[in-house]
């Protein structure tokens, strides 16, 4: 079983518009992470949001916020106010705290500004 | 604070031959991972690295190996190099305390590798 799975390969956006990219994760382990990480078509991944599988409320940073449904096993970006800039593959990824350090991604969303 | 560094950005190699990629982490860091990216997918783990020693490992064979020095810096090394291993190697930085990792990893801006 896929342990991130998108379902979205690619999304289109009004600029200023709000937008929602869909996560959805597998695991056993009580304890771990999930992130979100924005690659431009330069390569590198930015770090953008993270959650814990503790965490009360959901994480929020700027533009970014992570809408947490623990029991469902989503994880959801939601991106307000959307600039071009924006225009990237983005990257749904968890780390379980049990089993080490390893990150599992997501096979990505590309996500479109349209002007 | 300088981010993560990677050399070289793009190489190209011949089937059968070796290779050695190198990452430097953001300072302050003792944990290193690396991944595979091929094209149209998500980052595959390869192994990672704590404070010079392999701390957990992906599906990937022995002859993709690394090692990581003093300074927190890292290589990886592929040997017998296949067709498939092109790809975009990706290294990540992070501060852990013992076998647990702290919130996000910062990545390297990646080392394009062409296998011929």
């Amino acid at each position: 079983a896929q342990k991130i799975t998108q379902t979205q390969p690619g999304m289109f956006v009004q600029e200023k518009e709000a937008v929602t990219l869909d996560c959805t994760y597998d695991t056993s382990d009580p304890s771990y992470g999930l992130f979100w990480y924005k690659q431009p078509s330069s390569g590198e991944m930015i770090f953008l949001i993270y959650q814990g599988s503790y965490d009360q409320q959901n994480a929020t940073e700027g533009r970014y916020s992570l809408n947490f449904q623990k029991a469902r096993k989503s994880a959801n970006l939601v991106i307000s106010a959307s600039q071009l800039g924006d225009s990237a593959m983005y990257f749904c990824a968890m780390r379980e705290g049990g089993t080490g350090n390893q990150f599992y991604f997501g096979t990505g969303t590309s996500l479109t500004v349209i002007p | 604070e300088t981010g993560v560094t990677q050399s070289p950005t793009h190489l190209i190699k011949t089937r059968g031959q070796q290779v050695t990629l190198r990452c430097s982490s953001q300072s302050g860091h003792n944990t290193v991972s690396w991944y595979q990216q091929a094209l149209g997918q998500g980052p595959q783990f390869i192994f990672q690295y704590y404070r010079e020693e392999e701390n957990g490992r992906g599906n990937f064979p022995p002859r993709f190996s690394g090692l990581q020095f003093p300074n927190y810096s890292s290589e990886l090394n592929v040997n017998a190099l296949e067709l498939d291993d092109s790809a975009l190697y990706l290294c990540a930085s992070s501060l852990s305390w013992g076998t647990a990792s702290y919130n996000e990893q910062f990545f390297g801006p990646g080392t394009r590798l062409t296998v011929l």
